[in-house]
């Protein structure tokens, strides 16, 4: 089973559905992160946390929403969504204890369409 | 001006060839840097770092630093075809692992 486990895998949907993906991990990390990627965009960060209680915006905040369930589970939100949220999106986790070596693990992506 | 740049690509080598992936950063402050490759449909996997000016070398790979040029390069010596992948320069600029990735640049060795 993969550390990093993302839920679903490939969604579509309509413009101003709720949407939600979902993180969970099991390398015992306390470093969660959100990216999307978009063909020649790269890897945009939307939010990281750092623990349970600690939530940050990234470069590209705007029109996501973040949870922290637990210390596994980092879940993002598209409250709205619309057609330029179409992109894959990455869950990744980092230790803590492995700061500074740019050390981040990623799930596999959730590929989301919205129409 | 996005912090990490890199040239799209793509680039096509011959195997066996050098292979020279190129980024620039825009923030004097970023710490340490990181090469990722991403084959495709897949998820990212860090493949070098480098944090001081010069050479890093590992196996093929060797990682340049020139942080007076805000400059980063990876280059792959005898080209293989399973080195063919999207190459993502990150940086750190606080050393808490909050990495800005660039466009990255999908290289091709052709066999």
């Amino acid at each position: 089973d993969a550390d990093v486990t993302q839920t679903p895998r490939n969604r579509i949907t309509k413009t101003g559905k709720r949407i939600m993906l979902e993180c969970s991990q099991t390398k015992g990390h306390d470093r969660m992160y959100w990216y999307r990627q978009d063909p020649g965009l790269g890897l945009q960060l939307i939010y990281y946390s750092f623990d349970v209680k600690d939530i940050n915006k990234g470069e590209i905040s705007d029109g996501y929403s973040v949870s922290r369930q637990a210390q596994a589970k980092f879940s993002l939100s598209l409250e709205s969504a619309i057609p330029n949220q179409t992109a894959l999106y990455f869950c990744a986790t980092s230790d803590p204890d492995r700061a500074g070596t740019g050390e981040l693990f990623f799930g596999e992506g959730s590929r989301l369409t919205v129409l | 001006q996005k912090e990490v740049e890199q040239n799209s690509g793509p680039l096509s080598v011959p195997e066996g060839a050098i292979a020279s992936l190129n980024c620039t950063y825009s923030d004097r402050v970023s710490q340490s840097f990181f090469w990722y490759r991403q084959y495709s449909g897949k998820s990212p996997e860090l493949i070098m770092s480098i944090y001081s000016n010069g050479d890093k070398e590992d196996g093929r790979f060797t990682a340049q630093l020139n942080k007076a040029s805000q400059y980063v390069s990876l280059l792959i010596r005898d080209s293989q075809p399973s080195d063919s992948a999207t190459y993502l320069c990150a940086v750190d600029q606080t050393g808490a692992n909050n990495l800005f990735f660039g466009t990255g640049t999908r290289l091709t060795v052709i066999p």
